[in-house]
């Protein structure tokens, strides 16, 4: 399987609402990735996780809780959202989180409205 | 931290003409350049990548050049067909943070 999965595809949810994304890749990578990307914009990254250990936040508000259940797994709790956090959300894998050269494979993305 | 500057933001060239993306980035520890092809409503995909200690590299139709003194580098596209026509985002990353820091995009158009 060379391939990173995202579920759901599309997720509308309320201010008040908690929902989880889910991430999963088979290649054996060891680092896990969340970007979060606006219409017309680059990824951002959000959350870097190395060998299941979280390793990089880039100052993301807590209404957005990461967790590595394992090394094929990657989840990305949401509660409280505001609208503007509406985006796609990719998901992406590397072969290590600090090593040289790692490639980054991406997910298809979940694309999130939040009402 | 590291910054990237794409430009053009949009390119439009005529089927069979080449098209040139350039990137520039700040943080000379920077090693890694991945560049990305990401149509409307699909995911990122690596097209071409570049290591610091390679100045050239190409795969059929692309090819990338990297300046570390100038640190400068750019995606190069030849005869270019309709189906190249989508954003494409160069990066840059270093070892130990192999987190990406992306370019702002250039949305390249092919004409028929």
């Amino acid at each position: 399987d060379t391939e990173v999965t995202q579920t759901p595809k599309h997720l509308v949810m309320g201010m008040t609402n908690k929902k989880s994304l889910k991430c999963e890749q088979h290649m054996g990578h060891r680092a896990m990735y969340w970007y979060k990307q606006k219409a017309k914009k680059p990824p951002e990254l959000m959350f870097v996780y190395s060998y299941e250990k979280l390793s990089i936040n880039e100052s993301v508000p807590s209404r957005f809780s990461p967790e590595c259940p394992n090394s094929s797994l990657l989840n990305l709790h949401l509660h409280a959202l505001q609208p503007e956090d509406s985006a796609l959300y990719l998901c992406a894998s590397s072969q290590t989180g600090t090593g040289a050269y790692n490639e980054q494979f991406f997910g298809p993305g979940t694309r999130l409205t939040v009402l | 931290g590291e910054n990237v500057e794409q430009h053009p933001s949009t390119l439009s060239v005529q089927e069979g003409d080449s098209a040139v993306i350039k990137c520039t980035y700040s943080d000379s520890a920077s090693n890694y350049f991945p560049w990305y092809k990401q149509e409307l409503g699909k995911r990122p995909q690596l097209i071409i990548d570049i290591r610091s200690n390679v100045g050239e590299k190409k795969d059929q139709r692309i090819a990338v050049t990297l300046n570390k003194t100038a640190k400068h580098f750019s995606l190069h596209i030849t005869e270019t067909q309709p189906e190249d026509s989508a954003v494409y985002f160069c990066a840059a990353s270093k070892t130990g943070r192999r987190a990406l820091t992306f370019g702002s995009g250039t949305r390249l158009q092919v004409q028929p």
